[in-house]
């Protein structure tokens, strides 16, 4: 079946523009999680979806990052007012539920601000 | 707090070599254990897993063993291979903590031939 996709792969802006990162997770996964890796920083967690409870945004790393998962399936994440240091891979990853913890993680979106 | 502590990289091995990367971590809650697998040019893949103590994760003839005792879970394969090249990110998750994972550093594995 198919996987976690994610969309662009690629996306270039310019620092203080707003950009929307999209995943759609595997049919039937109601947990979802974002990621980053980075250089600098690793991969680190940033925000996690399960069903239709308030989402899990302990790992976001500012108030210019939010997220939202429409329908309890696509989820789109927004960086506002983008800065150099966001550059990086922008992970995510669904898994059947709660209990079934594997995780399966998409291709990633390579995001690079000028 | 979570958190994975792995030897840093790279390592470099021939073909057929012995390979162990290290792997301790500390965690609040009982947590399962993960390595992870990022070939060059590739997504994340999950390569193998635990969940209880003593446990052993096995695949494409890697192993590790949950140690509680020691808090460790290492990654080894009796003889690598020139296509064993990646990345390798050891992780936990604590399943009453929303099952986010927490990753180690990561070990940048290259076998040459």
């Amino acid at each position: 079946g198919a996987g976690v996709s994610q969309s662009p792969s690629n996306k270039v802006t310019e620092k203080g523009k707003d950009v929307e990162l999209r995943c759609d997770p595997i049919s039937g996964h109601t947990a979802l999680y974002w990621y980053r890796q980075s250089l600098g920083q690793g991969l680190e967690f940033l925000i996690y979806f399960q069903g239709n409870s308030a989402p899990d945004k302990s790992g976001l790393p500012s108030d210019r990052f939010s997220a939202e998962r429409t329908g309890g399936s696509v989820s789109t994440l927004t960086i506002q007012r983008t800065q150099q240091e966001d550059s990086a891979v922008y992970l995510c990853a669904s898994s059947l539920d709660r209990v079934n913890n594997e995780q399966f993680f998409g291709p990633g979106t390579r995001l690079t601000v000028l | 707090g979570n958190s994975v502590t792995q030897m840093e990289g790279p390592v470099t091995l021939s073909e057929e070599a012995f390979l162990t990367i290290n792997c301790t971590y500390t965690a609040t809650g009982y947590p399962s254990l993960f390595w992870y697998v990022q070939y060059p040019g590739e997504g994340l893949q999950l390569l193998l897993k635990a969940t209880k103590a003593d446990d052993k994760g096995s695949n494409k003839g890697f192993e590790a063993t949950y140690r509680k005792e020691t808090t460790s879970f290492h990654l080894e394969k009796g003889s690598v291979q020139v296509s064993d090249s990646a990345v390798y990110f050891c992780a936990l998750s604590v399943n009453n903590a929303g099952n986010m994972l927490t990753f180690g550093g990561g070990t940048r594995l290259m076998v040459k031939p």
